[in-house]
C-alpha cells in the first residue's frame, strides 16, 4: 500500500522567501505524485502532478516539484512566499493501476510579513 | 464545469438525528470518494466508488455510516444516529480515470 510522509506540520517562512515541503513517498509500483492547496474554509485545490514523462513539473501560483525515484521524494518548492502562500498543503500518492489517492498528513504554511 | 457541488454547506444537528449529505461529482469522472477531516485525525477515506461501485468501505467509522451512488450524477452520505464526535468537514472528490481529484466545498457538520 502507498504512504505518504510529510514532517513537520507548521511550516513558518518569510514573506520573499524559499518555500520548502518536504514529500517522501512509498509505493510498490511507479506512482502518480501531487500536490494539493487547502484554503480555509475550502476544499482541496490541486496545485500540479507527475504522472510521466518530466520529471520537474510546474504548477498553479509559482510552484513547482520534482520527482526523485532514487530519494522517493516530491518536494515542493517555491522561490519566493507570498502572504496569499498561507495555506495548508497536502502531497499524495497513487498507484498508476488505480486511482485511489494516500494522503499525507498536511504542511500548515505560515507567511511572516 | 461547476466541479463537484456539495450539500448542505453547513449543517447543524441534534445528538441521534439522521443526516445526509449530497454530492454530485463531475460529468464523465468515473471516480466518488467521500472523505472526513478533522484537525485530530486529518484527511480520512471514508468511502469510495467507481462506475457507480461501492469498492472499499474500510474507512466507514461504524454501521451509523452508510453511503450509495445510485447514478454517475449523484452520490449520498448517511449518518444515522449522528453522534457529537462525528462533527467534523467531509468532502466529496471525484476524478477520471487516470490522475487527481477534484474535491468539493465540503459540508461542515455540527452534532451537538
Amino acid at each position: 500500500a502507498q504512504s505518504v510522509t510529510q514532517l513537520g506540520s507548521h511550516v513558518s517562512v518569510s514573506e520573499g522567501a524559499l518555500v520548502l515541503l518536504r514529500c517522501n513517498y512509498s509505493s510498490s509500483v511507479p506512482p502518480y505524485l501531487f500536490w494539493y492547496v487547502q484554503y480555509p474554509n475550502q476544499g482541496l485545490q490541486l496545485l500540479l502532478k507527475y504522472t510521466t514523462g518530466a520529471t520537474l513539473v510546474k504548477g498553479i501560483n509559482g510552484f513547482e516539484a520534482e520527482f526523485k525515484k532514487s530519494e522517493t521524494s516530491f518536494h515542493l518548492t517555491k522561490p519566493s512566499a507570498h502572504m496569499s502562500d498561507a495555506a495548508e498543503y497536502f502531497c499524495a500518492v497513487s498507484d498508476q493501476g488505480n486511482n485511489r489517492l494516500a494522503f499525507g498528513k498536511g504542511n500548515q504554511v505560515v507567511v511572516i510579513p | 464545469d461547476a466541479g463537484v457541488i456539495q450539500s448542505p454547506r453547513h449543517e447543524v444537528t441534534e445528538m441521534g438525528q439522521e443526516v445526509t449529505l449530497r454530492c454530485k461529482p463531475i460529468s464523465g469522472h468515473n471516480s466518488l470518494f467521500w472523505y472526513r477531516q478533522t484537525m485530530m485525525r486529518g484527511l480520512e477515506l471514508l468511502i469510495y466508488f467507481n462506475n457507480n461501485v461501492p469498492i472499499d468501505d474500510s474507512g466507514m467509522p461504524e454501521d451509523r455510516f452508510s453511503a450509495k451512488m445510485p447514478n454517475a450524477s449523484f452520490s449520498t452520505l448517511k449518518i444515522q444516529p449522528s453522534e457529537p464526535r462525528d462533527s467534523a468537514v467531509y468532502f466529496c472528490a471525484s476524478s477520471p480515470v487516470r490522475g487527481g481529484y477534484t474535491f468539493g466545498s465540503g459540508t461542515r457538520l455540527t452534532v451537538v
